[in-house]
């Protein structure tokens, strides 16, 4: 199993563009997250889908878009990136949504916005 | 709210124990600790559960106090592979289920 994967690895944007963080698993888990990770600050929760076709926002949800059409893929959209969104963002997936279960982070991006 | 973790740096020489706190001001439905070695992703060591179930390392060792919502992550024996920045992840009451909330971390440094 390759676990919970992220792509790119690295990323650089202009302040207005567009992009979108990819996040895969091949685990089978219910449950996947988008966190993003400042100097300082731990890592602080964007959204999470508890299934396909569910999401809901999580702590810092503003600038971001998500959705979950199949139970492996879960893609992270910046509508328009800011500097305030330069940050290393990583994916993690439980095996359920229910509480007490392991998260399996992704090896994370990267994000630098000029 | 994020809880708060102490302290936020220890350095150690190989062999001695530290103890790093995590402190939340709501009830805890679980606590969970990870580390994170520079520049790659957080690695879940443990999970503690209210009612008293763990799970996680065999050898790392926690508490966690349900009357002071407090859990202590025990670092015996320190080894370098310690090295690294520690965090704790809280889980609230069951409609948190899954939201992990994290402290800002503890970054442990362990010298020959």
């Amino acid at each position: 199993n390759a676990g919970v994967t992220q792509t790119p690895k690295f990323q650089v944007l202009k302040t207005g563009q567009s992009m979108t963080l990819q996040c895969a698993q091949d685990m089978n888990h219910e449950y996947m997250s988008w966190y993003r990770q400042d100097p300082g600050m731990g890592l602080r929760l964007i959204h999470y889908s508890v299934g396909a076709g569910i999401t809901d926002q999580g702590e810092v949800p503003n600038g971001y878009n998500v959705s979950r059409s199949t139970t492996e893929d879960f893609p992270l959209r910046l509508l328009s990136a800011a500097p305030s969104q330069t940050s290393v963002y990583f994916c993690a997936s439980s095996y359920s949504w229910q509480g007490g279960e392991t998260q399996y982070f992704g090896p994370g991006t990267r994000l630098l916005v000029l | 709210q994020q809880p708060v973790q102490s302290p936020q740096a220890v350095i150690l020489r190989e062999g001695e124990d530290a103890v790093i706190n995590c402190s939340s001001s709501k009830a805890l439905y679980s606590v969970h600790w990870y580390r994170q070695k520079h520049g790659e992703a957080p690695v879940f060591l443990m999970i503690l559960l209210k009612g008293g179930e763990q799970k996680g390392h065999d050898k790392i060792s926690a508490s966690f106090n349900e009357k002071k919502q407090q859990s202590s992550l025990y670092l015996t024996a320190s080894q370098l592979s310690y090295s690294g920045t520690y965090f704790c992840g809280t889980e609230r009451t069951t409609d948190s289920w899954g939201k992990l909330q994290f402290g800002a971390g503890t970054q442990v440094v362990v010298t020959p």
